[in-house]
């Protein structure tokens, strides 16, 4: 298995410019989840999906859109990049609660940088 | 909404001897659960230990146990025996009732010196 990946690992963008981010799973996991990481902010929650064809938005949505057209994947997209969407963004999953397990699964992260 | 509180920035702590990290949280909730996550350099988020409340017996993995005080709401890491490899970040996080997703604290930057 290769757990959660997440592509591209790296990428500049200019101010503006568009990028989709892709999380894929191999777990078969019913939650998918995008945070952000800042320097002293911990992770924050961006968007979230419970399940294929539903997502809702966390802490700090503000500029971004999340699509979950296949159980598999979880892309969030970014319209008109700005300089304060400069972060590392991971992307995690997880089974439902009903199965008992709780923890979440985490990907490698990308960094973005937005010029 | 739940909150979480890492009250140390970094800390520091000797080859082979014990450190303690803090965590505090805020919730309404009488049933939740509680994690360390653990970020090396490599960036990797690696969950680290994990604790639901309604249990009232203290977690342990190896050289990694809490102290969780559900009254006072709060969450506590012991490394015992540190070694280098456990220089990191470590974030505390919480999980409530229901599919919520993880709420995380701000972290704490932990070095081990040789």
């Amino acid at each position: 298995n290769a757990g959660v990946t997440q592509t591209p690992k790296f990428r500049v963008l200019k101010t503006g410019q568009s990028m989709t981010l892709l999380c894929a799973q191999d777990m078969n996991h019913e939650y998918m989840y995008w945070y952000r990481q800042d320097p002293g902010m911990g992770l924050r929650l961006i968007h979230y999906s419970v399940g294929e064809g539903t997502t809702a938005k966390g802490e700090v949505p503000d500029g971004y859109n999340v699509s979950r057209l296949k159980k598999q994947n979880f892309l969030l997209g970014l319209e008109s990049a700005a300089p304060s969407q400069t972060s590392v963004y991971f992307c995690a999953s997880s089974y439902s609660r009903a199965s008992g397990n709780l923890e979440q699964f985490f990907g490698p992260g990308t960094r973005l940088t937005v010029l | 909404a739940q909150t979480v509180t890492q009250s140390q920035p970094e800390m520091s702590v000797q080859e082979a001897e014990t450190v303690t990290l803090s965590c505090t949280y805020d919730t309404s909730e009488s049933n939740y659960y509680l994690f360390w996550y653990k970020q090396p350099p490599s960036r990797q988020m690696i969950l680290v230990i994990r604790q639901e409340a309604y249990k009232q017996q203290n977690a342990t993995e190896n050289r990694f146990s809490v102290n969780f005080q559900k009254a006072a709401k709060s969450f506590s890491l012991k490394i015992s025996d540190s070694q280098l490899g456990d220089t990191a970040m470590y974030f505390c996080a919480f999980r409530g009732r229901g599919n919520t997703p993880l709420v995380f604290g701000k972290g704490t930057r932990l070095s081990v010196i040789a």
